[in-house]
């Protein structure tokens, strides 16, 4: 099992650029889940996807952000256009519950710097 | 709505001592679950422990064990005999029953040889 996989780890871009990150859920969870982590609101929930339909993206914060989930095997976020303050580490992470348990597994995160 | 409180921002302990972390949540789902993540300084978010609040005894892993208090909204994690890579941050989570998970603010640990 490979866990979780986020690319690019790193990306750095300049303020108005579209930015793409992307991830590579667990197969066989049913659960994805974007998150953001800065150093002045913490963890913060942008999005999540049940059987890659999108469920909640109340946490998404501006219409810059959007996400999508085609297929079981991969997710995007996206931001257009990127900002400074959208500086943050990005995680995705994945749960698979109809298996019991319910432990999120998460990516290594995309840090992602826009100047 | 879900709320997840760690009070302590940053604590330092002696290696081999044991280390309290606190937690307290609130929340109106009668079915949760609670999540203790460990993050060093490397960045990435590695899963500790995990106990269901319908759960009659305490979750334990390894040197890790959660002290639920359900009455309280409690869900201390105690980590025993640290070492010097336990020094990282720690983050209490809760799901609810939307599946959703959310966050307290963290507590760093600093251990000390």
């Amino acid at each position: 099992d490979a866990g979780v996989i986020q690319s690019p780890r790193h990306e750095v871009t300049e303020m108005g650029q579209e930015v793409t990150l992307r991830c590579k859920p667990i197969s066989g969870h049913d659960y994805l889940f974007w998150y953001r982590q800065t150093m002045m609101r913490g963890l913060e929930l942008l999005i999540y996807f049940n059987n890659n339909v999108p469920i909640d993206d109340s946490g998404m914060p501006e219409d810059r952000f959007s996400a999508k989930m085609p297929n079981a095997s991969f997710s995007t976020l996206k931001i257009q256009p990127s900002e400074p303050r959208d500086s943050a580490v990005y995680f995705c992470a994945s749960s698979g519950f109809g298996t019991g348990g319910g432990s999120y597994t998460f990516g290594s995160g995309t840090r992602l710097t826009v100047v | 709505a879900q709320k997840i409180t760690q009070t302590q921002p940053g604590m330092f302990v002696q290696e081999k001592e044991a280390v309290t972390l606190d937690c307290t949540y609130d929340t109106s789902d009668p079915s949760y679950g609670l999540f203790w993540y460990k993050q060093p300084s490397s960045g990435e978010m590695i899963f500790l422990i995990y106990q269901g609040s319908y759960d009659q005894q305490n979750a334990t892993e390894g040197r890790y064990s959660l002290n639920f208090q359900k009455a309280r909204k409690s869900a201390n994690l105690v980590i025993s005999a640290s070492q010097l890579g336990d020094s990282a941050m720690y983050f209490c989570a809760m799901r609810g029953g939307a599946y959703k998970l959310s966050f307290g603010a963290g507590t760093t640990v600093t251990v000390r040889a």
